[in-house]
């Protein structure tokens, strides 16, 4: 499969700080997915993007699908302890057919 | 979870015996996937399903095999346990192709020996 740069690959923060989070590709994507995973747990969808340029936000999640299509950001605003855990992004490129295409993900930890 | 249940939650295994794996949906979806997910590389499929008796490779399928008899079964064996073999497995369900937005069960978490 493709593979998506996604970083940082960690991130430890304070309570109420915003987290920004990017993946990137060599390869034009049709759908972006953001997730995010728990310990012992499945991964979750986020947020999903599928136009480029495309804005969309979930609480305090924001997440844009990059102009170029090779590309996608996820924002936290605001962060609080529960935000903890792995943030995965994931992508679709045209001639994939089923295959998503994951970023090694991102660890985000918060201290109160 | 999206109504996926995977079983075992757990399994600890001696190399060289075979595995299998279960996944169950009820949402009556078209499209099942399996994955492992190893530090370091991320989520990878194993195989995928798009139908009851239709299956194909994934980027990781050497090793293992899998059926789908019905639409809410997936299997997944492992024909002889490795200890490369040693991951935690995912499945995923997705309704179609075309937003291809895949919803994951809780993983089982295999240990071989």
């Amino acid at each position: 499969g493709q593979q998506l740069n996604q970083s940082p690959q960690s991130m430890f923060i304070q309570e109420g700080e915003d987290v920004s989070m990017n993946c990137t590709s060599s390869s034009i994507f049709n759908t972006w997915l953001w997730y995010k995973q728990d310990p012992g747990e499945g991964p979750v969808l986020l947020i999903a993007l599928y136009k480029a340029g495309e804005l969309t936000s979930n609480g305090r999640l924001t997440a844009q699908f990059g102009i170029t299509r090779k590309d996608s950001f996820l924002n936290i605003s605001a962060s609080i302890p529960s935000d903890v855990g792995i943030y995965f992004c994931a992508g679709q490129y045209s001639n994939s057919g089923y295959a998503l295409n994951f970023g090694k993900g991102t660890s985000l930890l918060v201290t109160p | 979870d999206a109504g996926i249940t995977q079983s075992p939650r757990h399994k600890v295994t001696e190399t060289g015996t075979p595995v299998t794996l279960r996944c169950h949906q009820t949402e009556n979806h078209r499209y099942m996937y399996w994955y492992r997910q190893d530090p370091g590389h991320g989520l990878r499929l194993i195989h995928y399903s798009y139908g009851v008796k239709d299956t194909d490779k994934g980027e990781v399928s050497d090793g293992y095999s899998v059926s789908r008899s019905k639409t809410e079964d997936f299997l997944l064996t492992l024909e002889s346990a490795t200890s490369s073999q040693t991951s935690v497995y995912f499945c995923a369900i997705s309704e179609g192709l075309a937003k291809n937005i895949q919803y994951f069960g809780a993983g089982t978490r295999l240990s071989v020996l």
